[in-house]
């Protein structure tokens, strides 16, 4: 079946040591977003690829990175987590502007 | 400022009655709307959507009702089943600016009981 994998699916890192997340389609999609969702919110979009073209949003702070080195796969970066950023971090595709697929997610704890 | 609301956190319904679950948006040029259903620590799962050039949109047990001059959407079950007790987001596209952002709302969370 074609879909959106996280992994791993639970992440615990400490304080201020980097962490990386990593998310692959089968879609093959062109567009891949990656959102922070914390509890009893609404997931929140951190920054997206459009193909290979860079999309950040304007409140994502520089701790948050990505990376996509092919179609396939996508990466999330944190340099330094804090204990704020302690979420669930969702991997999401889509085929341009059409609907998005999410993965399972990946449960970050900041210890 | 929520430019998509969500305004009831939680809903309880009986098994096989209707479900109903609203959403307003404040934003006039969004123009395609989704719904999610999303279980716990699970990611959000595409249920249905709607373009602003129809009225209703309908899948199996979900139909999705777009009411533009009032700015309102609902997505209605029937009839309920408990295996549709999650959290269901409503979300929208801004198509003045980046359409590939969606817009979200805080969710529904619903309880389906046998």
């Amino acid at each position: 079946d074609a879909m959106v994998i996280q992994n791993p699916r639970y992440q615990v890192t400490q304080f201020g040591k980097p962490v990386t997340l990593s998310c692959s389609q089968t879609l093959n999609h062109n567009v891949m977003y990656w959102y922070q969702q914390k509890s009893s919110q609404a997931p929140k979009l951190l920054f997206h690829y459009y193909d290979k073209d860079f999309n950040n949003e304007a409140d994502t702070p520089d701790n948050f990175q990505s990376r996509r080195p092919n179609t396939s796969f996508c990466f999330l970066d944190i340099r330094s987590p804090g204990l704020g950023d302690a979420a669930m971090y969702l991997c999401a595709t889509s085929r341009g502007s059409n609907e998005q697929f999410f993965g399972p997610g990946t449960r970050l704890t900041v210890l | 400022d929520q430019q998509v609301k969500q305004n009831s956190p939680s809903l309880s319904v009986q098994e096989g009655r209707i479900s109903i679950l609203n959403c307003d948006y404040t934003n006039s040029m969004f123009d395609y709307f989704l719904w999610y259903k999303k279980y716990p620590a699970e990611g959000p799962t595409f249920l249905i959507s709607i373009s602003s050039i129809k009225d209703k949109n309908e899948d199996g047990r979900f139909t999705v009702f777009l009411n533009k001059s009032a700015k309102h959407l609902s997505l209605h079950i029937v009839p309920s089943q408990p295996g549709d007790s999650a959290v269901y987001f409503c979300a929208a596209k801004d198509n003045a600016g980046n359409n590939r952002k969606l817009i979200w709302g805080l969710g529904t969370s619903l309880a389906v009981n046998p």
